[in-house]
């Protein structure tokens, strides 16, 4: 059964920091990897999807590695801000079916 | 813009009152699905519908019901809520092509709050 984990739970940074979020699991048989932005009380927001094929996805100042053979992905957010505080979850799609599993997410604050 | 709509945005209900909602989409997608959020919790998939075809997760409780009537709508029905079914409900969308492999994201919609009293 994939297992999808996120690493740090929490994150408080001073803007204008660069930081990196961190993702894991543990069946690297996948289709592709998301990142989504949860905000509080909200649904989830798509930031980058990286195809099991991809290495890296890029969106304005967030970059998306993946390294599928070690089951590990890396979300880079450069130049944080306030605005950028928010629950940042990872999740993997299986090779067949539909399904999601998603992390726990982390939970950023970036302090003004 | 299309989009994926929950209704309604809040819902409160007592300890074994039943209570359904509501999510559509204007995105023509052909799969639907219905997630659970707790606090500081991951989602967890309740079920999905790929067109007709529903899809239960194993360990779904049977309290959690689901309907589709159309492509544009599907229901969440909890028939006995109680209160560890407080939770954010979200509904989200795919498409998957003939082939049956998911293109794109999902998307998601803002999420119903259940408050059981």
């Amino acid at each position: 059964k994939q297992e999808v984990t996120q690493i740090p739970a929490a994150l408080s940074v001073p803007e204008g920091e660069n930081l990196v979020l961190n993702c894991s699991f543990t069946d690297s048989a996948i289709y592709n990897l998301q990142w989504f932005r949860q905000d509080p009380g909200k649904g989830l927001t798509s930031l980058l999807l990286i195809q099991s094929s991809q290495r890296e996805q890029t969106s304005g100042r967030l970059n998306a590695s993946l390294d599928k053979s070690s089951g590990r992905s890396t979300l880079y957010i450069a130049a944080s801000q306030p605005g950028d505080s928010a629950t940042y979850l990872c999740a993997v799609k299986e090779t067949s079916g539909s399904r999601l599993t998603f992390g726990e997410g982390t939970q950023l604050t970036v302090n003004p | 813009d299309a989009m994926v709509i929950q209704n309604p945005r809040y819902q409160v209900t007592q300890f074994g009152k039943p209570v359904t909602l509501s999510c559509s989409q204007t995105l023509n997608h052909n799969v639907m699905y219905w997630y659970q959020q707790k606090s500081s919790q991951a989602p967890k998939l309740l079920f999905h519908y790929y067109d007709k075809d529903f899809n239960n997760e194993a360990d779904t409780p049977d309290n959690f019901q689901s309907r589709r009537p159309n492509t544009s709508f599907c229901f969440l029905d909890i028939r006995s809520p109680g209160l560890g079914d407080a939770a954010m409900y979200l509904c989200a969308t795919s498409l998957r092509n003939a082939g049956g492999v998911l293109r794109g994201t999902q998307y998601f919609g803002p999420g119903t709050r259940l408050t059981v009293l």
